[in-house]
């Protein structure tokens, strides 16, 4: 049973650093590995997805890698902003493939 | 270019009472999912479903709940019955095929709190 850790649950960092939050999974037989943001009260926002045959994948300032091999993904953010303060959840497709599993997030407070 | 449409946004019932959660896909997506945010908790699966047919309930609880997509309209969640304990948002996601792996599109989710 594929299981998803994130650490840490929680980080609060100064405006402006760069900053890592880590996921690891157990099961390596993965498709890809998904990186989402959750604002408070609101849904999921879809900011990166790794294939498995991928290292790496960026959009402006953030990058995410894969080590499908050890299980383990990290998502860097650069130059963090007060508004990148939300949750980050990692999550990996496991069962069928077709239903993911999550992490249960980091939570990131950006502080101005 | 819509995404996924959820409705209600928030939802309250009574200890008893029904609830139904509705759920368009994105425009060319046959394939939906429902998970489960419990406070404090993390995203669980519940159910994938793909027009007229259940694929996978391996996480929907045994009882009072019960999910389906029909050939015309949203895919419906039913909670009957709901108990306190069923207070938690409700996402659903989309997909355009069955590849395993396929990226899923999430909706902004139906707040249920049971009073």
């Amino acid at each position: 049973k594929q299981e998803v850790t994130q650490i840490p649950a929680a980080l609060s960092v100064p405006e402006g650093e760069n900053l890592v939050l880590n996921c690891s999974f157990t099961d390596s037989a993965i498709y890809n590995l998904q990186w989402f943001r959750q604002d408070p009260g609101k849904g999921l926002t879809s900011l990166l997805l790794i294939q498995s045959s991928q290292r790496e994948q960026t959009s402006g300032r953030l990058n995410a890698s894969l080590d499908k091999s050890s299980g383990r993904s990290t998502l860097y953010i650069a130059a963090s902003q007060p508004g990148d303060s939300a949750t980050y959840l990692c999550a990996v497709p496991s069962g069928s493939a077709r239903q993911l599993t999550f992490g249960s997030g980091t939570q990131l407070t950006v502080l101005p | 270019n819509a995404g996924v449409m959820q409705n209600p946004r928030h939802l309250v019932r009574r200890r008893g009472q029904e609830a139904r959660l509705r759920c368009s896909p994105m425009k060319g997506h046959s394939h939906v999912y429902w998970y489960r945010q419990l406070p404090e908790e993390g995203l669980k699966f519940m159910v994938y479903l793909q027009k007229e047919n259940i694929i996978d309930e391996s996480g929907m609880p045994k009882e009072r709940f019960s999910a389906e997509f029909p050939k015309e309209g949203p895919s419906i969640l039913r909670i009957q019955q709901v108990v306190r304990g069923d207070s938690a948002a409700y996402f659903c996601a989309s997909s355009r095929t069955a590849e395993p792996g396929n990226e899923q599109f999430f909706g902004p989710g139906t707040r249920l709190t049971v009073l």
